[in-house]
């Protein structure tokens, strides 16, 4: 069973890069079953995709944050990573990574999800 | 890329069923048999109940069903319990590899 689980700072200021890394357990992240996705939700709010990865580096982003977000993978070390540039506060949220099974296009596990707040 | 509109709430009491709506456009929902539903706890992740629109997931109570017509698709809680108290979205594939969530709607069990 794969277990996933965000790390990085729980503070970002307005302007900078917020940069959260997910780490990938019970399984490949080379495995041709699964993307590796990002999801964020503000507090009180709901659930937003910001963007996928495949073990290949083939990334899909959502054409909103698109022009802020990088996502990129390192299969050496199991992990995938997000990079969000230029936040304000309405970037303020838990972020979450997951996995999206390809065959059937479903977010399956997910990480216990970690809060990133954008602040001076 | 816009939200998939969910009514904000939903009330039912125990053993009544309720249905949640997902409305989308022609260029998700209405596209693609592509839609799934997760049940969110509170300081939870969220959980799958719901794939391809009306597969369930094993392990997922044969109480939650999912449908679609035309651009909206639908859950379907029968039996309802005081556990299926959380909040609920859909998500739709909208082509070229991107997704999109639901608005989200809180259920209460009265």
């Amino acid at each position: 069973q794969l277990q996933l689980q965000e790390s990085g700072p729980g503070l970002v200021k307005p302007s900078e890069t917020l940069s959260l890394t997910c780490t990938v357990s019970g399984g490949s992240i080379s495995s041709s079953s699964y993307y590796w996705g990002w999801i964020r939700q503000p507090p009180g709010k709901g659930l937003e995709w910001i963007g996928n990865i495949y073990y290949s580096g083939n990334t899909y982003y959502n054409p909103s944050l698109k022009s802020r977000v990088t996502i990129s993978v390192d299969t050496s070390k199991n992990q995938f990573s997000l990079k969000l540039s230029s936040v304000t506060a309405a970037d303020t949220a838990v972020y979450y990574c997951a996995d999206l099974y390809t065959t059937v296009d479903y977010f399956d596990y997910w990480g216990q999800g970690t809060l990133v707040t954008v602040s001076s | 890329q816009s939200a998939l509109t969910q009514p904000a709430s939903v009330s039912g009491s125990p053993g009544q069923s309720i249905t949640i709506s997902c409305t989308g456009t022609s260029s998700d929902v209405g596209s693609y048999n592509i839609v799934s539903w997760y049940q969110q706890h509170p300081g939870k992740a969220p959980k799958l109940m719901i794939y391809e629109g009306s597969k369930r997931p094993s392990g997922v109570s044969n109480r939650f069903s999912g449908s679609k017509s035309g651009n909206t698709a639908s859950l379907t809680i029968s039996g309802l319990q005081a556990e299926d108290e959380a909040d609920y979205y859909c998500c739709s594939y909208a082509g070229s590899s991107t997704y999109v969530f639901g608005t989200g709607t809180k259920v209460t069990v009265l």
